[in-house]
């Protein structure tokens, strides 16, 4: 079976300052990897996904996400946030071959001041 | 155009009664999904449906019962609802591995 883990439930941070958000997964097989935000009171939304090929993947709105398979994380990060950053972020893992199943990490709440 | 819809949006009912909330997606997509989302934000899927056929259906109780009339459709019948069922119910669809979500029901047993 899978687990996501994200370590931190809340990260505060000043706009404009640099942010990492950190989520690791345990698996017994190959895993494809996603992260989602969810604004107050909405669904989910993509934010970027890790499939093959390079490790370090770019997604919507400046975030970009690193895998690393040795230490089995795949850490999203953003080099400058904004206010409208503000959300829940969610990792999430699917295994390779068995796509219609997703698990996905608590969430960490991005608390962006200004 | 909505791609995911639910309705209704919010769903407030009494201890023991029986509700339904409705799924519908305009995408195409083959595979259709219930989430339940805690009152923490744990998020952790219920049913997943492909082409009208059910294909997970993860440790639920059977006061839940989705139907899937077509595969544009999913719907989740809840029977006999206890105070714990109160989160937010978010159905989703999927193409390959790229999932989309509707906007949440949010359910509250008085």
């Amino acid at each position: 079976a899978q687990s996501v883990t994200q370590l931190d439930s809340q990260v505060p941070v000043f706009e404009e300052a640099p942010v990492e958000l950190r989520c690791n997964y345990s698996s017994s097989v190959s895993v494809y990897l996603f992260w989602y935000v969810q604004y107050p009171n909405q669904g989910l939304q993509l934010l970027l996904k890790y499939l093959s090929g390079s490790t370090l993947v770019k997604g919507i709105n400046g975030f970009e996400a690193e895998f690393n398979k040795s230490q089995t994380s795949f850490h999203l990060r953003k080099p400058s946030v904004h206010i409208s950053d503000t959300a829940e972020y969610f990792c999430a893992v699917s295994e390779t071959g068995n796509f219609n199943k997703f698990y996905f990490g608590s969430g960490t709440k991005l608390n962006v001041k200004p | 155009d909505t791609a995911v819809s639910q309705t209704p949006k919010y769903l407030v009912t009494q201890m023991g009664n029986d509700k339904s909330i409705k799924c519908e997606q305009n995408l195409g997509h083959d595979t259709m999904y219930w989430y339940k989302q805690d009152s923490k934000k744990f998020l952790k899927i219920m049913f997943s449906y492909n082409n009208k056929e059910l294909i997970i259906n993860e440790t639920v109780p059977n006061r839940f019962s989705p139907k899937s009339p077509d595969k544009a459709h999913l719907n989740l019948h809840i029977n006999s609802l206890e105070l714990g069922d109160s989160a937010v119910y978010f159905c989703a669809s999927s193409h390959a591995y790229e999932q989309y979500f509707g906007p949440g029901t949010r359910l509250t047993v008085t």
